[in-house]
């Protein structure tokens, strides 16, 4: 299947910082890309559909400007969480479709976790 | 937007039994229905998927069934594995705007 690599798959950092994570489709190209957040032992929200050379579409309750993406390839798109606080540590996972809607399958990243100290 | 709502939250089945997870969304545009398995700390895999010109679909142990009308859609897994305990995810999404929502989840334990 389609290849989505994300990273960093772990990151530390003291509050008040900004944190950058990568999400790349390796071998084929995405035009749209999702974020997800996943809390311990609870399912995967969306946060935000992310467009090639367009504004990302924030779900709703989602800070656009805590959260900041950009999509500026059709392989990369970066989420960067501003000005972190311990309440945004969580898991976030970044997804894309192969194939366009027709196919439909949504192939996930590795995920990263950001612990926010 | 598409609500999906996911039951049980947690399963235990004895090994060699059968598991059934259950799920409706809100959304009667929604044509797309995956389902997903994950691991503890991987990320999610897709393990079979629908759509809504189809009432089933089977992939050796693994079925999933779609009722249009009653806007719900089922994953069953038959002679269960230790290797199934995982958490498995329903979603739903819909052409509009291809975004995929879903369930909360089901933690399925198989028992020895």
């Amino acid at each position: 299947g389609a290849v989505v690599s994300q990273h960093p798959s772990w990151v530390i950092c003291k509050s008040g910082t900004s944190v950058k994570i990568e999400c790349r489709s390796l071998d084929f190209q995405a035009t749209t890309m999702f974020w997800y957040r996943q809390f311990p032992k609870q399912s995967l929200m969306l946060m935000a559909t992310s467009n090639e050379g367009s504004k990302a579409t924030y779900e709703q309750g989602v800070e656009k400007d805590k959260f900041l993406i950009n999509h500026a390839s059709l392989t990369l798109s970066t989420l960067t969480v501003t000005s972190a606080h311990p309440e945004d540590s969580s898991f976030y996972i970044c997804s894309a479709r192969s194939g366009g809607r027709a196919t439909g399958e949504l192939f996930f990243g590795e995920g990263s976790r950001l612990t926010v100290l | 937007g598409e609500n999906v709502e996911q039951h049980p939250s947690t399963l235990s089945v004895q090994e060699g039994d059968s598991a059934v997870i259950k799920c409706t969304y809100s959304d009667s545009a929604s044509n797309y229905f995956p389902w997903y398995k994950q691991e503890l700390g991987k990320r999610p895999q897709l393990i079979i998927d629908i759509r809504s010109n189809v009432g089933e679909k089977k992939d050796q142990r693994i079925a999933v069934t779609l009722n249009k009308t009653a806007k719900h859609f089922s994953l069953h897994i038959t002679e269960t594995q230790p290797e199934d305990s995982a958490v498995y995810f329903c979603a739903a999404s819909r052409p509009r705007d291809d975004k995929i929502i879903f369930g909360k989840g089901t933690r399925l334990h198989i028992l020895p």
